[in-house]
């Protein structure tokens, strides 16, 4: 079983819709959680932290369920320049250093 | 977040030879980090940077394939060496300040 496991995808919505994508992962110990956004040839980019109490940035929801190790992320009102592949990042200690898991990315592509 | 600044941002190699990866960073950041990227796939972790000390290899990289160089809390080096077709891939270098930052990333073809 993979550590950090996401919806495969792709994703292809029409703008205005709203998506949600979700991400299990298997280390109990697991710290911290983030989302990040991977644009076509280019570098992962943080698009939020997950907080256990939920947190809110414009039309993105992202959300942390501990008990059953699951995070989500929620677009609302869908736009062009949403379209890139959404990986999901969870953290956890080796020894004295924090080693970041990346999930294997869900691809969303939203259509005019 | 702190900048990273990566090159080459591209390279065609012939098998048998190496290229160093640079990455320099706008602030200190106490650990670096290199990872590989596979099309369509999520990035794996080669090593983890430590300034002063050897780098910390992941399950399956080794030193003598990837040696890496963390000369001081701004700069990294990545080498693949004696390359092969397999090699070919995305490599990206990372850093931790509040939130982990990527460099450009470096797309890597061995012919």
């Amino acid at each position: 079983r993979k550590e950090v496991e996401q919806d495969p995808g792709p994703f292809n919505v029409p703008e205005g819709a709203t998506v949600a994508f979700n991400c299990t992962y298997s280390n109990s110990a697991s710290q911290s959680f983030f989302w990040y956004r991977q644009d076509c040839r280019k570098e992962p980019k943080l698009l939020m932290s997950v907080y256990s109490s939920g947190n809110e940035d414009g039309r993105f929801t992202a959300q942390l369920n501990r008990a059953s190790q699951y995070i989500s992320l929620l677009i609302r009102d869908s736009k062009l320049s949403d379209s890139a592949t959404y990986l999901c990042v969870v953290t956890s200690s080796s020894g004295s250093a924090r080693q970041l898991t990346f999930g294997s990315g869900t691809q969303l592509t939203v259509l005019p | 977040s702190a900048v990273i600044s990566q090159k080459p941002s591209r390279d065609i190699c012939q098998r048998g030879t190496s290229l160093t990866i640079q990455c320099q960073v706008d602030s200190q950041v106490t650990m670096m980090f290199w990872y590989r990227q596979q099309p369509g796939q999520s990035l794996t972790l080669i090593a983890t940077a430590n300034q002063g000390s050897e780098a910390t290899y992941e399950s399956g990289f080794v030193i003598d394939k990837f040696p890496i160089s963390r000369p001081n809390l701004t700069f990294s080096t990545l080498t693949v060496s004696n390359m092969s077709p397999e090699d070919s891939s995305i490599y990206l270098c990372s850093g931790e300040d509040t939130e982990a930052f990527f460099g450009q990333g470096t797309r890597l073809t061995v012919v």
